[in-house]
Parts: C-alpha cells; sequence; structure tokens
C-alpha cells in the first residue's frame, strides 16, 4: 500500500544542524514535499523536489533523495528556535495530483 | 501568508447539527483540496475539486460533502456531526501544469460538543 513514515520527534540544540527522514512506499513517486506547521496554523510549503533529482538545496534547506532505497531528508542548517515546528513529509503518485502525508516530525530547538 | 483564505477560523456546533466550511483559492488556482487533520489519524485528504468538477476523493464520510462554485471557491459541508468530527479542516489549493505543490489556508477548527 501507499505509506509514508516519518520518525516522531528530533530535538536539537540552537546552531545544529537538523535532519528529519522519511520514508515512502510508492516507486512511481514523481514529486516529494516538505511542508512546515507551527502551532495553530496551516501548513507552509518549504521546498520539494523532482524525483529524478537527488539533491535540492535552498538556503538553509538542503533535500537529499535515494529513490533506490525510498529515503527522502530535511536538513536545516544553523537550526533556530524559529525552526520549532512539526515538518511534514509528502508524496505526489505519478498520474495524480493528490498528496500523501506523513504525521510529521516534531522538530524542538533549544536555546 | 499563502493567499488560501478559509472562514470561519473557529466553529462551535453540537451534535447533529450541520455546518459549512469555506475556502477560497489562490488566485489562478484551479484545484482545491479538503484535508482533516486530527490527533489520532493526522492529516488526511477528503476530496478535490479541480475547475468545478470532482477530481479524487479520499476517506470522506457520506455526511460530508463539498463542490467548487464558478468563481472557484469552495464549501465543505458536514453534517449529522458527531463528537468525532471535531479536528481541523484545512483547504489547499494547486495551479495546473506545476510541480503539484499544494499552498494551504490557515484552516478551520471545528469543535462539536
Amino acid at each position: 500500500g501507499e505509506d509514508v513514515e516519518q520518525s516522531l520527534f528530533l530535538s536539537v540544540r540552537e546552531g545544529d544542524s537538523s535532519v528529519i527522514n522519511c520514508t515512502y512506499t510508492d516507486s512511481s513517486s514523481t514529486y516529494l514535499y516538505w511542508y512546515k506547521q507551527e502551532p495553530g496554523a496551516g501548513l507552509q510549503l518549504l521546498t520539494y523536489i523532482f524525483s529524478n533529482m537527488d539533491m535540492k538545496q535552498d538556503q538553509r534547506l538542503t533535500v537529499l533523495l535515494n529513490k533506490k532505497d525510498k529515503h527522502l531528508s530535511l536538513r536545516i542548517a544553523d537550526t533556530q528556535t524559529g525552526d520549532s515546528a512539526i515538518y511534514f513529509c509528502a508524496e505526489r503518485h505519478s498520474g495524480y495530483s493528490t498528496l500523501t502525508f506523513g504525521k510529521g516530525t516534531m522538530l524542538l530547538v533549544s536555546p | 501568508d499563502s493567499g488560501v483564505t478559509q472562514t470561519p477560523k473557529h466553529l462551535i456546533t453540537a451534535t447533529g447539527q450541520r455546518v459549512t466550511l469555506r475556502c477560497s483559492p489562490r488566485s489562478g488556482d484551479l484545484s482545491v483540496y479538503w484535508y482533516q487533520q486530527s490527533l489520532d489519524q493526522g492529516l488526511q485528504f477528503l476530496i478535490q475539486y479541480y475547475n468545478g468538477e470532482e477530481r479524487a476523493k479520499g476517506n470522506i464520510l457520506e455526511r460530508f460533502s463539498a463542490q467548487q462554485f464558478p468563481d472557484l471557491h469552495s464549501e465543505l459541508n458536514l453534517s449529522s456531526l458527531e463528537l468525532g468530527d471535531s479536528a481541523l479542516y484545512f483547504c489547499a489549493s494547486s495551479a495546473p501544469g506545476t510541480g503539484g505543490e499544494q499552498y494551504f489556508g490557515p484552516g478551520t477548527r471545528l469543535t462539536v460538543t
């Protein structure tokens, strides 16, 4: 079946790098996304990667995609307390426009 | 600000009642998606409309229905409400011919008492 798995919680210190991991099961996924949700707010699109790419960098964010292992990661460099939020990984399946989301990883950044 | 608007922000109602949630997509976006977010189920896709027509259905209950109007705004109707329907309801929109990225509204928090 189609499923997206993420670890539930990650705690880091301010200034460190954070790496949030995600695995998915559908090898036909075309795009993979990272969203951020702060308390009481909607989901904010952070970045996305096309399935024929291995890496995408956008300022402090680096996305790595290992298509063979169906593994996606989001690295946040120089993590700040304002990065504390829930991060969702999502996949888009070939031929569809709907997304399947993971349950989210809560990132806690301590000073 | 994603450009997607949702009203109301909060809604409190009693079991058995019916409510309507409203969403306006980003300018130019033709697709609207509805999601339900709860602590136990996570973010669940409910239904998608594209330019006024239903395009995809997810885990939407028969008590729930949606539509998209000619001006592209959408409404999600929830009827015979139960306590378990208490959740955050999000609307998202996307543009045609892109990477399929969806932009989310701020959500409507529904509390059924």
